[in-house]
């Protein structure tokens, strides 16, 4: 199974900062690499497919990046309503495998 | 509109076997495969398996083999997943899935039903 690996599990930021969640593979996965934003007590929700390309309705202040097993979610400038918790997820082989999470705390 | 709607909370003992529906509404249920994810409280998500009511075509992850087994209902746009001999481990949110695509290879989850709770408590 392919391993991702999330850094940091938690983060707390205020307001307006800019911030970078990383997700790291076990092995190649050629950008298939999605990224979901869960809000407490609800199901999470697509922002990022393919390693970079935006998910239709999603803020423009979130963007992804890619290179090699190295993957990045980056928040341009934090709104009240981005403190959540993030996941990235291989679609590259089953079983689908999922980061451990990164918790979005507000400072 | 499009949604997919999750069947209610259950509780069941250690031993016992689950079915959640999931029905889906405002696509074509044909034209997109189905997952299954789970998440226990306070915890991450894993995934479980994949259906495709189009193909027929099945999968599940190596841990659940033997235990889930996905069907659907065409005639009603309904999936379920079925999970037997239960344990107190398996007590988590399960969530139906619809699996998006791009370019034909890139796989996404872009529709998530609520979620259903799944107790196991004796």
């Amino acid at each position: 199974d392919i391993q991702m690996t999330q850094s940091p599990s938690s983060l707390s930021a205020s307001v307006g900062d800019r911030v970078t969640i990383t997700c790291r593979a076990s092995q190649s996965i050629f950008n298939y690499l999605n990224w979901y934003q869960q809000q407490p007590g609800k199901a999470p929700n697509l922002l990022i497919y393919a390693a970079s390309n935006l998910q239709t309705g999603v803020p423009s202040r979130f963007s992804g990046s890619a290179s090699e097993t190295d993957f990045t979610l980056t928040i341009s400038s934090l709104r009240p309503e981005d403190f959540a918790t993030y996941y990235c997820q291989q679609s590259y082989s089953i079983p689908y495998t999922f980061g451990q999470g990164t918790k979005l705390e507000i400072k | 509109q499009v949604q997919m709607v999750q069947s209610g909370a259950e509780v069941k003992k250690p031993g016992a076997s689950v079915k959640v529906s999931c029905e889906a509404s405002g696509y074509t249920f044909t034209s997109y495969e189905i997952n299954w994810v789970r998440q226990a409280t306070g915890q991450g998500l894993e995934w479980m398996g994949w259906m495709n009511p189009d193909s027929g075509n099945t999968g599940s992850a190596q841990k659940f083999q033997g235990r889930v087994t996905m069907t659907w209902d065409t005639s009603i746009n309904t999936a379920y997943m079925e999970l037997s001999s239960l344990r107190s481990e398996d007590t988590a949110v399960y969530y139906c899935v619809r699996q998006g695509q791009w370019l034909g290879n890139y796989w996404y989850f872009d529709l998530w039903g609520r979620g259903t709770l799944v107790t196991v408590s004796s």
